[in-house]
Formats: C-alpha cells, structure tokens, sequence
C-alpha cells in the first residue's frame, strides 16, 4: 500500500552541525510538504515541493519525484531548530496526506 | 492575516460524553482537513472537505465520528460516546484549494477520562 518512510527517526546534533533528513514515498505524488513541530505541538510548514529544490534561509529541500524520495538539508543548526520534522504526500488519485512517522531532531548548545 | 483558528484548546470529558471541535481556516481557502494525533505519533488524517462537501471521509475511525462544513468556512467534528481511546489532539488545516501548501491550526487536546 502508499507508505511515507522517514529517516532517521531520531538525530542529535551539536550546535552548528549540519544534518540531512530523508522522506521515502511509495508511489507518485501530486504534493510534498515538509513541516516542523515545534515543542508546544504547533506544525510549521518549512516547504511545499512536489519536485525540484528550494531553499529557505538555513534550509532547503529536494524533491526527487521520479526517484520517489525528497530530502531536507539544515545546515548551522541551532537550538531552536529542535523538534519533529514531518513530510506528508499527497499521493496521485487520492485526497488524503499520509504524513512520516517524523524524525525528531535535538540540537544540543 | 489571520491564521487557522481552533476551538477549544483544550477539552476534558467523561467517557460516553459527545464533544464538539471547531476549526476556523484562513478566509478563502477552500480545502480543509481533519487530522488526529496521538501522543509521541504521527498525523492519522480523518476527513477532506472541498467547500463544503467531503470527497474522502476514509479516515474517520468509527460511525461515532462526523464532521461537517457549513458556508465553506467553518468545520466541526463532532465525537460521540467518547472513549478513552479518543484521548489525542485534534488538528486542523487549510489550504487555497486542493493540492496546495496547508496551514495548522494550534489544535484541540482532547482527553476523555
């Protein structure tokens, strides 16, 4: 059936390091998103990107559609930057967001 | 602008008790999206609204659980005979139309003791 895999589950990093976060999906997508949950449960959207990258500041993603993986580079890390990180697909014929299991990310001072 | 709004924040009830969540989305958007999230999990998708009408109710966990929309905007789900099981926090998005970026709401804590 469609799956979202996310890798790894969890990260910690010290301050400053850089990480990269993978987002595996099973089938064709009409949309990829990644977002981050912060500590008080709220989610943010980081990116919206079905295919091809972008970059936000410290971060960016690339979405591999045809390879069927999108990956989320954070580069400098900070404290803040903590948190679950979540990729949800929308997969092609279909009108539900299956989200990944998140990777939660602890960056240490 | 204003953002996705959800109420309450936070809701405490007895088992076999019904409930009531809103969701506010962003003035214009048209899509909007019921999710569920237990502690320390994922998001478990529940229902997809177009307007008002709901092509994808797939994900609601039981015929205790509806949810409608009314004038394209608000959106309520409704849980009735509350179980424990129900305990999670309920979380909302929208989005301009189908397939584009969602917004969350803060969601709503639901616990039912």
């Amino acid at each position: 059936g469609i799956q979202v895999e996310q890798s790894p589950p969890d990260l910690i990093l010290q301050e400053g390091a850089n990480s990269t976060l993978r987002c595996n999906f099973s089938d064709s997508v009409n949309n990829l998103q990644w977002f981050h949950q912060n500590p008080w449960g709220q989610l943010i959207n980081l990116f919206y990107i079905p295919s091809g990258t972008k970059q936000n500041g410290r971060l960016s993603a690339t979405t591999v559609a045809t390879e069927r993986y999108s990956l989320l580079y954070i580069s400098s890390s900070q404290t803040t930057d903590s948190g679950v990180y979540f990729c949800a697909a929308l997969f092609s014929g279909t009108y539900k967001y299956i989200f990944g299991t998140g990777t939660r990310l602890k960056v240490l001072a | 602008g204003a953002g996705v709004s959800q109420s309450p924040s936070n809701k405490v009830t007895e088992k076999g008790k019904d409930v009531e969540l809103r969701c506010d989305p962003i003035s214009g958007h048209t899509a909007l999206y019921w999710y569920r999230q237990s502690l320390g999990q994922g998001l478990e998708f529940l229902i997809y609204f177009q307007g008002n009408s709901a092509p994808d109710k797939s994900g609601l966990p039981s015929d205790r659980f509806s949810a409608e929309r009314t004038g394209g905007s608000v959106s309520t789900l409704t849980i009735q005979r509350t179980q424990q099981e129900d305990s999670a926090v309920y979380l909302c998005a929208s989005s301009l139309g189908f397939a584009d970026t969602q917004y969350f709401g803060p969601g709503t804590r639901l616990t039912v003791l």
